[in-house]
């Protein structure tokens, strides 16, 4: 079945730090892929998404390439901040899942001043 | 309001006990969605609503009944509470089911099952 799988954390940085998550999925056919973002005692929010391959989703400084060749969608920021300390989520959607959202088991990550 | 409300905010329930989970969106959206999050696990899908009037089993629906009665409410009811069912649900709402359509997420409810 469809899954994503993406990197353990926690994922400890400083401020104006590059930062990488690591997302990789299986799906059938052609799925649409997305980042969403928990900062704490709060929901989820949609941070970027990709409907197709080579697409880029991008907000906020963050970025993610849909990558078909390798089945990725790995979360890129040039320099984070305190304020991106959150959990992190890559999750898909596909016809083979009736259109429903998989997720992966979230990053957490912390960022000090 | 504006978006989507679930109540209680949180609930700690002896075993056994009958539950139910309230979520309501103001959005006029067509679906709607219930999760459970656990450490490690991330979301997983308990049951889903395409549009008022049906549902659909998602994938850990044992324990759960959900009804949809009209196009804003979307409860989720757990008839006899177990320790295993300790967890934070969320409530989701997207405009309509389809690919790359975004999903609305509610605040919680942390449930604990005692």
């Amino acid at each position: 079945g469809d899954s994503v799988t993406q990197m353990e954390g926690p994922v400890t940085l400083s401020e104006e730090a590059f930062l990488t998550i690591n997302c990789t999925y299986t799906a059938t056919g052609y799925p649409s892929l997305f980042w969403y973002v928990q900062y704490p005692g709060e929901g989820l929010q949609l941070l970027l998404k990709a409907t197709k391959a080579d697409d880029k989703g991008s907000n906020k400084g963050f970025e993610a390439t849909y990558r078909k060749e390798t089945t990725s969608f790995h979360l890129e920021k040039g320099s984070v901040q305190v304020s991106d300390s959150a959990v992190y989520f890559c999750a898909l959607s596909s016809s083979g899942g009736y259109n429903k959202l998989i997720f992966g088991a979230g990053t957490r990550l912390a960022v000090h001043p | 309001i504006a978006g989507i409300t679930q109540a209680p905010t949180s609930q700690i329930l002896a075993a056994g006990r009958r539950m139910t989970l309230r979520c309501t969106q103001d959005m006029r959206h067509n679906a709607m969605y219930w999760y459970r999050q656990d450490l490690g696990l991330g979301l997983r899908l308990i049951h889903y609503s395409n549009t008022a009037g049906t549902t659909g089993k998602g994938e850990v629906p044992d324990g759960y009944s959900v009804s949809r009665a009209n196009t804003d409410d979307f409860p989720l009811t757990l008839a006899s509470a177990v320790p295993s069912q300790t967890s934070v649900y969320f409530c989701a709402s997207q405009i309509r089911p389809g690919l790359g359509v975004e999903q609305f997420f509610g605040p919680g409810t942390r449930l604990t099952v005692l």
